[in-house]
């Protein structure tokens, strides 16, 4: 259980465009999804927290109008990096909240993350 | 505010030794610890977490870790380690964050490499 996925894997396009990456919870629903961005050989860096039905909230520093992100549904997320450019490449991964149930807290559940190569 | 300090970017152990990889939090409220592996190029897999109740927590793979408050700490540990323990390891403590669930902030993690 608790299987999330994204598609594509890896994406390469040209400077200018813009790309689509969708996240989705496979066999269980997910109020909230985040977004992170990962560096090579560096840790995550939460660029937003995706709220079904609503807009999403994003991290200090994190262009809202360049990353769009929309959960519409409880179980897929979109992230959108508009007008896309080198600087954006990157390993973009989300994850899936389960809610704490009786006791403790949420656990957040990872894609398998989408490479994006901006030429 | 939360933090994450893992001691050690990377670590080398031979196949069967002991593994330990180091990981202390800070936190202004009793914390909610986890440990994530990620093989190259994918996503992050929970190996345990640590809520509430016992402080030695079993998790996938053979691993376990324990909460100390005390020392802050919740170091990950395998009495054994194989060649497909080979990766990189989060240690990460979670805080309140937008609607129900809990952003986590994530240390910078630790390669571990595993020799014959």
């Amino acid at each position: 259980g608790a299987v999330v996925s994204q598609h594509p894997s890896r994406v390469i396009c040209k400077s200018g465009t813009s790309v689509k990456i969708e996240c989705r919870s496979l066999d269980f629903q997910a109020t909230t999804m985040f977004w992170y961005r990962q560096f090579p050989k560096k840790s995550l860096m939460l660029m937003a927290t995706s709220n079904e039905g609503s807009k999403a909230t994003y991290e200090q520093g994190v262009e809202k109008d360049k990353f769009l992100i929309n959960h519409a549904s409880l179980t897929l997320s979109t992230l959108t990096v508009t007008s896309a450019h080198p600087e954006d490449s990157s390993f973009y991964i989300c994850s899936a909240s389960i809610p704490p149930g009786l006791a403790g807290t949420d656990t957040q559940y990872f894609g398998p993350g989408t490479r994006l190569t901006v030429l | 505010a939360q933090s994450v300090t893992q001691l050690g970017s990377h670590v080398s152990v031979s196949e069967g030794a002991l593994v330990l990889l180091r990981c202390n939090y800070s936190s202004s409220v009793p914390p909610y610890l986890f440990w994530y592996v990620q093989y190259p190029n994918q996503g992050l897999q929970l190996l345990l977490k640590y809520t509430t109740g016992a402080t030695l927590v079993k998790g996938i793979n053979g691993f376990e870790a324990e909460f100390k408050k005390s020392e802050t700490s919740f170091h990950l540990t395998k009495p054994s380690a194989h060649m497909s323990d080979a990766a990189e390891y989060f240690c990460a403590v979670s805080a309140l964050g937008t609607g129900t669930a809990s952003k986590l902030t994530f240390g910078t993690g630790t390669r571990l490499q595993v020799t014959l």
